[in-house]
């Protein structure tokens, strides 16, 4: 079945400085969506990425689909104590798969030292 | 706003008895599902139903069933209890939506039951 790996599993950074998490699907995606954790919290849904190639910004927040669809990325410029939290991705799988289930990355823990 | 609840946010149960986790959802969605989220394992599907009285396996339906016999409540059900199920369980929601030929659309949580069973 489909499987998506994210790495790293744990990051710790000072604060200010940029932070990268990656993903990397064993199948092609229709689409892709990120998430974010805070401690205690729920996922919270972040963006989808739908266009091979596709850039999308929230702020400090970039995020990117691979031109094969089956990778991605969400970097953060400038962390802040705001974004302590675990980062998934989740991956809807292509044509053969099932349309309602999204697979989720195992996720990265941001962690930044004020 | 999506508004997902789970019925209990702590429950503690011993082994062998069946226990119930009952989620709403006040938003009209087709899709719901429930995962179990573990330290180092991320989010895993337990089921998830696409319509009323409709259910399917995700990647771990063992030692558990579901049950949705109204479009806004999906329950699941641990028919037997085990230490191996001591988690996080996260019910999520989500519109059906056609977009390029496939279904889109962000899961929106509830705040999760952690279950510790004895």
């Amino acid at each position: 079945g489909q499987q998506v790996m994210q790495i790293p599993q744990y990051q710790h950074v000072q604060e200010g400085e940029d932070f990268t998490t990656y993903c990397n699907s064993s199948t092609t995606l229709s689409n892709i969506q990120w998430y974010k954790q805070r401690p205690g919290g729920h996922p919270v849904f972040l963006i989808q990425l739908v266009k091979s190639g596709e850039v999308k910004k929230q702020k400090r927040l970039t995020f990117q689909f691979g031109e094969a669809k089956k990778n991605s990325s969400l970097h953060i410029t400038a962390t802040q104590t705001t974004d302590v939290g675990t980062y998934f991705c989740a991956g809807f799988e292509g044509s053969g798969g099932s349309n309602y289930k999204l697979t989720f990355g195992k996720g990265t823990l941001l962690t930044v030292n004020p | 706003d999506v508004k997902v609840t789970q019925s209990s946010r702590y429950l503690v149960k011993r082994t062998g008895e069946k226990v119930f986790l009952e989620c709403v959802q006040d938003m009209d969605h087709e899709n719901m599902f429930w995962y179990r989220q573990d330290p180092g394992l991320g989010l895993r599907l337990i089921y998830f139903s696409y319509d009323v009285k409709m259910k399917e396996k995700g990647d771990i339906p063992e030692g558990y069933s579901v049950s949705r016999e109204k479009k806004e409540r999906f329950s699941l059900i641990l028919e037997s209890a085990s230490t191996n199920q001591t988690s996080m369980y996260l019910c999520a929601s989500s519109l059906q939506r056609w977009f390029g030929g496939y279904y889109n659309s962000p899961l929106h949580f509830g705040n999760g039951t952690r279950l510790t069973v004895t």
